[in-house]
């Protein structure tokens, strides 16, 4: 079975910018949620969607955004990027449960550096 | 205080010691969670833990609920090994409640 994809892998952006990022999960899996890390903060929930759901969301400015797709496949928006959004974005699916409470398989991540 | 505190937060060891990566945390959880982490950004999950123990390999996890405080041993250490550890917990206050995450151990294991 497939393991988490998620595109591009790399992406240089300029301020002011908007990006998409976009994971794909392992097959069947219905949950997926959204992490940023940076060498500051470290990890981070961004957050979780399921069946095209935003089922939580963590403490990012409305900047951040995302959506589900009926295939599970889910996209994060940032828009009006800044420096500080440079970072590695990691999407990780479940089978169901709420995020947390089963076991995460993680993407490669994204790595964003806004310039 | 961060609601996930972990230590140390760097650790050498040399190959084929026994490692012990600990991890306590502030409030109620329904799930902990052991990640690893290798250079690239990489993350692999461990183990998942809501009571006692677990064993993969050489690998084995424990939790003590009361005590708010879970360890990580690694047995026969390999530079393999080397990563940085992260912990995490799901906090029972619903499923609104968002995974926490410690700030990492970073192990390096020398021939």
């Amino acid at each position: 079975k497939a393991g988490v994809t998620q595109t591009p892998r790399y992406l240089i952006k300029t301020r002011g910018q908007q990006v998409t990022l976009s994971c794909s999960p392992i097959s069947g899996h219905r949950s997926v949620s959204w992490y940023q890390q940076t060498p500051g903060q470290g990890l981070q929930f961004l957050f979780e969607y399921f069946s095209e759901t935003q089922r939580n969301k963590g403490n990012f400015p409305g900047r951040f955004s995302g959506r589900q797709f009926s295939n599970s496949r889910s996209e994060m928006n940032v828009s009006t990027l800044e420096l500080g959004d440079s970072a590695l974005y990691l999407c990780a699916s479940s089978l169901s449960l709420a995020g947390g409470q089963e076991t995460q398989y993680f993407g490669p991540g994204t790595r964003l550096l806004v310039l | 205080k961060n609601e996930v505190e972990q230590s140390p937060q760097n650790l050498t060891a040399q190959e084929g010691e026994f490692i012990t990566i600990n991890c306590s945390y502030s409030v109620g959880i329904s799930a902990l969670h052991w990640l690893q982490q290798h250079p690239g950004g990489g993350i692999v999950s461990l183990f998942m833990l809501s009571s006692g123990k677990k064993k993969h390999g050489r690998l084995i996890a424990t939790i003590n609920i009361q005590e708010k405080h879970s360890s990580l041993h690694i047995t026969a250490s390999h530079p393999r090994d080397s990563a940085v550890y992260i912990c995490a917990v799901k906090p029972n206050t619903g499923t609104a409640s968002k995974l926490t995450f410690g700030t990492g151990t970073r192990l390096q294991v020398t021939l």
